[in-house]
């Protein structure tokens, strides 16, 4: 069974400051996606990193992914309010099932 | 980028009745659809994939009997919850993809409360 870690679970940073998610998975897989979700709504699509060494950036976020360490990290870059929410990564498994982290609740405080 | 559009964005219904939740593909042929459910403070987790045309496949702990999965076009899938238990009250979100390698774009979800 595919299994998806967050970590941290739960973050609470001050505007400006620097953090760093990381999303290990358990089995192979080469298609990692990087979504955001507000409360009481549905996901937002944030990153679709599709090979190892592949790096994204929007915005003040960067996500990268290490297919050999089975590893992604989103970076999140002098943080503001407006991120905050929670992040889900989700890895994709050959029978082409999305398979969702426990998610990082983000919240930044003036 | 392509759009899901799923209804109703949430539903009240009564312990024992049945509910129907649509997806709907508004651009793009969902070859694969994803029905997922959510609890308060929680991850997505994935109950069923369904392609066009075949049965579903359930994931373990899923009663195929109780959340029936209909995919009978390139853009609709419904999700049919039935006789309804208030334990079955969660957000349940479909995502559908276009094949391998492509992304997976997510329904706006549904809010069931079963009462």
């Amino acid at each position: 069974e595919l299994k998806v870690e967050q970590n941290p679970l739960f973050l609470s940073m001050q505007e400006g400051k620097n953090y760093t998610i990381y999303c290990n998975y358990s089995t192979t897989s080469d298609r990692l996606y990087w979504y955001r979700q507000d409360p009481g709504k549905s996901l937002e699509s944030l990153f679709v990193l599709l090979s190892n060494g592949a790096v994204k950036q929007e915005g003040r976020l960067m996500a990268s992914l290490d297919t050999k360490a089975r590893l992604s990290t989103l970076h999140i870059t002098a943080a503001v309010h407006d991120l905050s929410a929670t992040y889900f990564c989700a890895v994709l498994n050959t029978g082409n099932q999305f398979y969702f982290g426990t998610g990082t609740s983000l919240t930044v405080i003036p | 980028g392509a759009v899901v559009s799923q209804h109703p964005s949430w539903v009240i219904c009564k312990s024992g009745t049945s509910v129907k939740i649509e997806c709907r593909s508004l651009d793009f042929q969902a070859t694969t659809m994803f029905w997922y459910r959510q609890f308060p403070k929680q991850s997505l987790m994935l109950m069923a994939t369904s392609n066009e045309g075949s049965k579903a496949t359930y994931e373990q702990g899923v009663e195929k009997d109780k959340f029936l999965i209909n995919h009978a076009s390139l853009t609709l899938s419904t999700l049919t919850v039935t006789s309804a238990h208030p334990e079955d009250s969660s957000f349940y979100i479909c995502s559908g993809t276009g094949g391998l390698n492509t992304e997976a774009f997510f329904g706006q979800g549904t809010r069931l409360t079963v009462v």
